[in-house]
């Protein structure tokens, strides 16, 4: 049984362009959730899907936006690249009634 | 607002000493208390977690000991090893069941020398 896979591992890019990084979850798992993470600190929480909506969202701005697919696949879209968006980006992958998370290897996205 | 704080930010213990990593929360709102294990170029891996029912969780050598009235928890890793050493991160959820969001400490980095 796979666990969460996420793609690419690594990814540059340059200001102001756009980025698409894709997830997913564990085999059974319906919710998808994106988180960052920035050199020496812990994860911080973009947004949740689940049945193909956003059902949650923390404190980013509008040009980090997400998908879900009905085989519950995930994007996560970052526009408009700044140099402080370099981090590592994971998604986690879960089943809705339960609270456990389990996240993928994440991918590394360096802006220059 | 820092919701989540984590002591220490780095830890030397000496193989088969024991490690202790502490978390306070503010959120009374919180009752699911996750623990994640982060090797370097690694994604977060589910250690052990705990809610508010009990004191304590013991899943081999790693304990979580919560303190509810005082707003803190912490994972006791016994017999520590080399093998131990990562970044260790403590979260916490309103939980329930709902799969909310986490809120994560900023991680403590443990070295165990052999």
């Amino acid at each position: 049984d796979a666990g969460v896979t996420q793609s690419p591992t690594h990814l540059i890019k340059t200001r102001g362009q756009q980025v698409t990084l894709r997830c997913s979850p564990k085999s059974g798992h319906d919710t998808v959730s994106w988180y960052q993470q920035a050199l020496g600190q812990g994860p911080q929480f973009i947004f949740q899907y689940y049945e193909e909506e956003e059902r949650q969202r923390g404190n980013f701005p509008d040009r980090f936006s997400g998908h879900q697919f009905p085989n519950y696949s995930s994007e996560l879209n970052v526009n408009a690249l700044l140099l402080g968006d370099s981090a590592l980006y994971l998604c986690a992958s879960s089943l809705l009634e339960r609270d456990e998370q389990f996240f993928g290897p994440g991918t590394r996205l360096t802006v220059l | 607002q820092q919701q989540v704080k984590q002591s220490p930010q780095s830890l030397i213990v000496q193989k088969g000493g024991i490690s202790i990593i502490n978390c306070a929360y503010e959120n009374t709102a919180f009752d699911y208390f996750p623990w994640y294990q982060q090797f370097p170029g690694k994604g977060p891996a589910l250690l052990i977690a705990i809610r508010p029912d009990v004191s304590e969780k013991k899943e081999g050598r790693f304990t979580i000991s919560f303190n509810k009235s005082a707003k803190q928890f912490s994972l006791h890793i016994m017999d520590s090893q080399p093998g131990d050493s990562a970044t260790y991160f403590c979260a916490a959820s309103k939980g329930g069941g709902s799969n909310y969001k986490l809120t994560f400490g900023k991680g403590t980095l443990l070295t165990v020398n052999p």
